[in-house]
């Protein structure tokens, strides 16, 4: 298996403008999370779904931020108007049942820098 | 919410040395996850351990898992410069539902 899939791998925006960040969990997970990394809050969960349904969406920091899953394939987080204080190390994660817990498999992660 | 505090924050080390990172909690644990994070990269997950006292070896690292579910540890011998990066616990929120809450990591640094 390829293991989670993230794309870009990296992104440089202006503030103000729009950001879509994709992710591709692996086949047969039925979680997906989208996580966020800095070196001042560490990594902070953002948003999870549950074949396909938004979860929790509590670690969402504001409007701003959306994510979708139309798909058990696919999904996306966006930042509509991106600010600076969003760049950060975005990572997508997937997750299955196994042996008593589940085991997350992360992506590499989209490194975004908004100036 | 279940906090998760890892200590020491940082390490730096020579190579060839042992070490040992913790994690601990107020409440206990259901179970509990060890990764890794190299420069650049996702986290990784190392082991799980699930019963009190359990005792997990990966070739050099040990991790152990209190007796009251409280407490994990993870022991490094023989650091190696391979060994260098973010070492994050976890542990599933209440509810069984897929949902990990992580601790703040220990940055681990081996010098050659």
């Amino acid at each position: 298996d390829a293991g989670v899939i993230q794309s870009p791998r990296h992104e440089v925006t202006e503030m103000g403008q729009e950001v879509t960040l994709r992710c591709k969990p692996i086949s047969g997970h039925d979680y997906l999370f989208w996580y966020r990394q800095t070196m001042m809050r560490g990594l902070e969960l953002l948003i999870y779904f549950n074949n396909n349904v938004p979860i929790d969406d509590s670690g969402m920091p504001e409007d701003r931020f959306s994510a979708k899953m139309p798909n058990a394939s696919f999904s996306t987080l966006k930042i509509q108007p991106s600010e600076p204080r969003d760049s950060a190390v975005y990572f997508c994660a997937s997750s299955l049942y196994e042996g008593g817990s589940y085991e997350q498999y992360f992506g590499p992660g989209t490194r975004l820098t908004v100036t | 919410t279940q906090l998760l505090e890892q200590s020491p924050q940082f390490l730096s080390i020579q190579e060839g040395e042992n070490l040992t990172v913790y994690c601990n909690s107020s409440s206990v644990f259901s179970s509990l996850q060890w990764y890794r994070q190299e420069p650049g990269e996702g986290p990784v997950l190392l082991v799980t351990v699930v019963t009190g006292g359990e005792v997990k070896k990966l070739k050099r690292l040990t991790f152990q898992f209190g007796d009251a579910r409280k407490d994990s540890s993870l022991h490094i011998t023989a650091a190696q410069t391979g060994d260098t990066g973010l070492y994050l616990c976890a542990e599933h929120g209440s509810g069984n539902t897929g949902k990990l809450i992580f601790g703040q990591g220990t940055t681990l640094q081996v010098k050659p």
